[in-house]
């Protein structure tokens, strides 16, 4: 099984750059996904990482450190409409099921 | 094409009831997911199934909640019994079958129930 970890909330302000960071402890690894789900609305698939090292995505960017157990979402030049949850999963060996945190709910600020 | 959707977007039952929540996945997509979410919470897994078979229930909370997808396609939760806390949000996801994304999941927009 897995267990993931995020912070609850965070806030930043609009134009900044924010990291949300994901620690997780698993038996078996084969990837780590983040998703972002506004208010009542589904998860949308921002990243998923299964190499150690970083992916870029326009605006988002997405760490893998397999080694260490953690991996971090990097948001820049923030816009008020990334306010949301955002929510880190991991994918055991042998499973296809998502394991997700609990969700950082993330509030920019003007 | 059309993304995942789910019926009804809202459910209402006393307790005791029986519900059935409906989820079409994306065509083509094999693999289906019935995820639950709780307020403030991240999706816990259920249960899913590859084509009309069910590979993995180990998520199910109790004998009261049962899926199915008996075509491979369409699928259907049902809970039984409905107790206050099954009130959640109820989330269908599918994947495509084969390729570099074949781990993605694409959810569809819940189901919220509320169990008065």
């Amino acid at each position: 099984g897995q267990n993931i970890d995020q912070p609850t909330e965070m806030t930043a302000t609009e134009g900044a750059i924010v990291q949300i960071n994901c620690t997780y402890q698993t038996s078996g690894f084969n990837g780590l996904f983040w998703y972002q789900q506004h208010a009542g609305e589904a998860p949308t698939f921002l990243s998923y990482n299964v190499l150690d090292g970083l992916e870029e995505k326009g605006r988002f960017s997405s760490f893998l450190s397999r080694s260490k157990g953690y991996s971090y979402l990097l948001l820049k030049e923030l816009q008020m409409k990334d306010s949301a949850s955002y929510l880190c999963a991991g994918l055991d060996t042998g499973r296809r099921a998502l394991t997700f945190g609990s969700g950082t709910r993330l509030q920019v600020q003007p | 094409g059309a993304g995942v959707s789910q019926s009804p977007r809202y459910k209402v039952a006393k307790r005791g009831q029986d519900v059935a929540l409906r989820c079409d996945p994306i065509s083509g997509h094999v693999s289906l997911f019935w995820y639950q979410q709780a307020l403030g919470q991240g999706p816990e897994f259920l249960t899913y199934f590859q084509n009309e078979a069910q590979l993995d229930k180990s998520g199910l909370p109790s004998d009261r909640f049962f899926a199915e997808r008996p075509e491979g396609s369409v699928s259907t939760l049902k809970i039984q019994r409905t107790q206050q806390e099954d009130s959640a949000v109820y989330l269908c996801a599918s994947s495509p079958p084969a390729g570099e994304r074949r781990y993605e999941q694409y959810f569809g927009p819940g189901t919220r129930l509320t169990v008065t």
